[in-house]
């Protein structure tokens, strides 16, 4: 199965956007890319997913690069309340299609 | 529309005993996988049930195991814990392949002393 490689932590100022990477030169042709994001002390929070083209919804926007080996997670106006570890996944195409998680990106904001 | 709920929230067991994590997926949703996170960690997939039967499993050994219910609750069993076990265990519902993505419950914290 694919893998994604991301930064350990990032940090941002609040109110400012964050451009969050994600490499995944493995990608296969059928792959989704999925954001997740988990807060302290809860179970991960659904953010976006896409499969080739750019995604926009009320949380955030996802830019796929052409080659799909590469996205990156918008967030448009950081808030405290963003601070989390974010998790770009590829799926298990042989289990499912369940999550397969890697460590994250660390998000501060910071006021 | 309700989300995944899980119970207990916390639980504590002696190394060797057996417990029983409980699931209730969300509203519409068919399929149900699992997943344990380690302190620091990213969540480790499990296994993953679709209409009742086992669809995909995770690196775990054969003392962990599942079942889905008919109206999609699940259930994850281990047996002979081992301190390693003490985690998050996550669940996560959603239609099939993730559609519309995976809603996750909060979590059951086991603690194996």
């Amino acid at each position: 199965d694919a893998k994604t490689t991301q930064p350990n932590s990032m940090e941002s100022n609040e109110e400012e956007p964050v451009h969050l990477p994600c490499n995944h030169s493995t990608i296969s042709g059928t792959d989704y890319i999925h954001w997740y994001r988990q807060l302290p002390s809860q179970g991960p929070e659904y953010v976006i997913h896409g499969l080739t083209s750019n995604v926009n919804n009320r949380m955030a926007s996802l830019a796929i690069a052409e080659d799909r080996k590469s996205s990156t997670l918008i967030l448009h106006r950081a808030t405290l309340r963003d601070a989390a570890v974010y998790y770009c996944i590829l799926s298990l195409t042989n289990s499912g299609y369940a999550l397969n998680f890697g460590k994250g990106t660390s998000l501060l904001v910071t006021p | 529309e309700t989300g995944v709920t899980q119970s207990p929230t916390h639980l504590i067991k002696t190394r060797g005993q057996q417990v029983t994590l409980r699931c209730s997926s969300q509203s519409g949703h068919n399929t149900v996988s699992w997943y344990q996170q380690a302190l620091g960690q990213g969540p480790q997939f499990i296994f993953q049930y679709y209409r009742e039967e086992e669809n995909g499993r995770g690196n775990f050994p054969p003392r962990f195991s599942g079942l889905q219910f008919p109206n999609y609750s699940s259930e994850l069993n281990v047996n002979a814990l081992e301190l390693d076990d003490s985690a998050l265990y996550l669940c996560a519902s959603s239609l099939w392949r993730g559609a519309a993505g995976y809603t996750f419950g909060s979590g059951t914290r086991l603690t194996v002393v």
